[in-house]
């Protein structure tokens, strides 16, 4: 198992300002995970993260809107920029253990205004 | 792209009886989960079953896939008031992560 400390678990911005979202792991894994969670909705794969090179991002999400940093093997970190309305949503983080069983993070609650 | 659909959407039912929720997924599957989310919190890990396995079981789960109708249904019985969450299956897994479906919202009613 893994276990995922996940902050801020909730945040109200401005629009127009920049939040990083922080995952710490209690064990080094090779790939993280970020998803997001609009409102009454599913999870959607934003971006796959490994330490050591860039982000693999999915349809719809580019680097500048969502950078991501891996640094190391436990920790890795989602920015959201330039926010809007439009980004309030829930931002989770998830590894993947022998690449199929997922462990998240609580999410972070995110409310732009 | 989400591939599960779930149904129902939203499941309201009494304490104490059986609740079934419904997945279909549109590829071939190595195997499909199902998850459950707490009142917009994390995701926790439910039950994986696997593309051979047609059955399985844990404690009041028990989760049956359908890999010629590409579907799977989660069976929680004798429900009870802490069951109340979203559950959701998800597909995948690995460097493409996981492909959620839409979720059922369940409501046990005391």
């Amino acid at each position: 198992s893994a276990v995922i400390s996940q902050k801020p678990s909730r945040d109200i911005c401005q629009r127009g300002t920049s939040l990083t979202i922080q995952c710490q792991v209690d064990s080094q894994v090779t790939m993280m995970f970020w998803y997001r969670q609009q409102p009454g909705q599913s999870l959607t794969l934003i971006a796959t993260a490994n330490q050591g090179s860039e982000a693999t991002y999915e349809s719809g999400f580019v680097i500048d809107k969502f950078p991501i940093s891996r640094p190391n093997l436990t920790f890795s970190t989602l920015t959201v920029s330039n926010m809007s309305p439009e980004d309030s949503s829930i931002y989770l983080c998830s590894v993947e253990i022998d690449r199929v069983l997922a462990f998240f993070g609580q999410g972070t609650r995110l409310t732009v205004v | 792209s989400q591939q599960g659909e779930e149904d129902p959407q939203a499941l309201s039912i009494q304490e104490g009886e059986n609740a079934t929720m419904n997945c279909s997924y549109k590829t071939s599957i190595n195997n499909l989960q199902w998850y459950r989310q707490n009142s917009g919190r994390g995701l926790v890990h439910l039950i994986l079953i696997r593309s051979n396995e047609r059955e399985k079981h844990s404690g009041r789960l028990r989760v049956t896939l359908d890999t010629s109708k590409k579907s799977s249904s989660l069976l929680i019985t004798a429900s009870r008031a802490a069951d109340t969450a979203s559950y959701f299956c998800a597909t995948g897994g690995g460097a493409d992560g996981l492909t959620f479906g839409k979720g059922t919202h369940l409501i046990i009613q005391p």
